[in-house]
């Protein structure tokens, strides 16, 4: 199974800050990769997927990038919105597996 | 609107079995992949099973393989996943979902959860 690291497990920050999570798989995965917000006591909500394809309704200061093994999750302007755990997501083949999260604190 | 309902959670004994369903709605079910996701309390997610959209191909996380049965009625729109030999580490939120985009606005479906206890 493709292995998934993420760093750094938390970070934080203030509000308006950059803020920037690396998502790292232990194989080429092209560019099968998404992003997920949760917080806490609800389900996770995509944010982006195939890399850099923002979902639908989600704001531009989210924005993805990479390929291969190395993918960027990168929210512009931080907002009290954001404070929430992150995940990456490989669905290039199965079993799908998820990275171990970044938590977003104040 | 995109609906994903869970049910059939609950408290179940170790060695115990559990069927879990999930009704669709809002989109064309069968065009989709669906997947069932697992939490643990204050843990990440794990993905745990995943079917194709005709329900012909079915996958397994090797921490499930052989204990669980992921399947699907197209016809009534509903995703199941029947547990056996239920252990207590299989305790979490289970999520239904449809996790891979394929635009902008279709696919990245989730459920609200159902919780599965396993204790005695």
């Amino acid at each position: 199974a493709i292995q998934m690291t993420q760093s750094p497990s938390s970070l934080s920050a203030s509000v308006g800050d950059r803020v920037t999570i690396t998502c790292r798989a232990s194989q080429n995965i092209r560019d099968d990769l998404g992003w997920y917000q949760q917080k806490p006591g609800k389900a996770p909500k995509l944010l982006i997927f195939a890399t850099s394809s923002l979902r639908s309704g989600v704001p531009s200061r989210f924005s993805g990038s990479g390929s291969g093994t190395d993918f960027t999750l990168t929210i512009s302007s931080l907002q009290p919105e954001d404070f929430a755990t992150y995940y990456c997501l490989q669905d290039y083949n199965y079993p799908r597996t998820f990275g171990p999260g970044t938590k977003v604190e104040i | 609107e995109v609906q994903l309902l869970e049910s059939g959670g609950g408290l179940v004994q170790p060695g115990g079995s559990l069927r879990l369903s999930c009704t669709a709605s809002g989109f064309t079910f069968s065009d989709y992949a669906m997947s069932w996701v697992r939490q643990a309390p204050g843990k990440g997610l794990e993905w745990v099973s995943g079917v194709s959209g005709s329900g012909d191909t079915t996958y397994y996380a090797d921490s499930v393989k052989g204990r669980f049965t992921i399947s699907r009625d197209n016809s009534k729109n509903v995703l199941y996943l029947q547990m056996s030999s239920l252990r207590a580490e299989d305790s979490g939120m289970y999520y239904c979902a449809s996790p891979r985009a394929y635009t902008s606005s279709s696919g990245g479906y989730w459920g609200q959860g159902i919780l599965v206890t396993v204790s005695s």
